[in-house]
């Protein structure tokens, strides 16, 4: 066990659908990843935030969005959701952001992942 | 483009061998290398590699990062039917604000007992 916790496990919802992750990190980690994991795509970065500020943006859809609450907890929104979006969603915590330390590096520690089935 | 490539796509192997699993990148601003195994779950953290820390190990677990090579190798020794998994190869670079992960597609390593 990690410490990081995503809700739900699974979610199963319809094309042109609207639908929020959750992830709380582990304790006293500040940074928080988001991936998705398809079968052909592999692991896919998606964003970052660090202590409620987005960080780093990878390929994440237009269609997607997500933020960090004050409390450090994050949620992913998938909206006008396709076929394609069904895959494992997963997010990782950090204690630091080591590109703004240069000395510093962090170790990623995943959840347990959402599963989407989109139909 | 910032790639990970990994290398063989897929192993088996019989209890007792020793696996070498490879991983090259080509990425800009690197700040390190990991390793992690995943076995139909979350991926759980194996090694990190950095400019200061170029050799790791671990029971039977070991790796070595050749920044100048841009390679990684993951070895595993006297394997078990435990060590069966997927193990994947990401690279950290440093963006803007912030830091990104590239991850390599994997390498679905089977120990047949």
């Amino acid at each position: 066990d990690s410490g990081v916790t995503q809700t739900p496990k699974h979610l199963i919802t319809a094309t042109g659908q609207r639908v929020t992750l959750r992830c709380s990190p582990r304790s006293g980690d500040l940074s928080v990843y988001w991936y998705q994991q398809s079968l052909d795509q592999g692991l896919q970065f998606l964003i970052q935030y660090y202590n409620g500020e987005e960080r780093a943006k990878g390929n994440i859809l237009e269609r997607f969005s997500a933020q960090q609450f004050p409390d450090l907890h994050s949620e992913l929104n998938l909206s006008s959701l396709e076929l394609g979006d069904s895959a494992l969603y997963f997010c990782a915590s950090s204690e630091g952001i080591g590109g703004a330390e240069r000395d510093s590096h962090y170790e990623q520690y995943f959840g347990p992942g959402t599963r989407l089935t989109v139909t | 483009e910032d790639k990970v490539v990994q290398s063989p796509l897929s192993l088996v192997v019989h209890e007792g061998d020793t696996v070498t699993l490879n991983c090259s990148y080509e990425v800009t601003n690197f700040r390190s290398l990991l390793w992690y195994k995943q076995e139909k779950k979350a991926p759980t953290f194996l090694f990190m590699l950095t400019s200061s820390g170029i050799e790791k190990k671990s029971g039977r677990l070991s790796s070595i990062l050749d920044k100048k090579e841009l390679f990684s190798i993951l070895n595993i020794t006297a394997t078990q039917t435990g060590d069966s998994a997927v193990y994947l190869c990401a690279v950290e670079v440093e963006v803007n604000t912030g830091n990104q992960f590239y991850f390599g597609t994997g390498t679905s390593l089977t120990v047949i007992p």
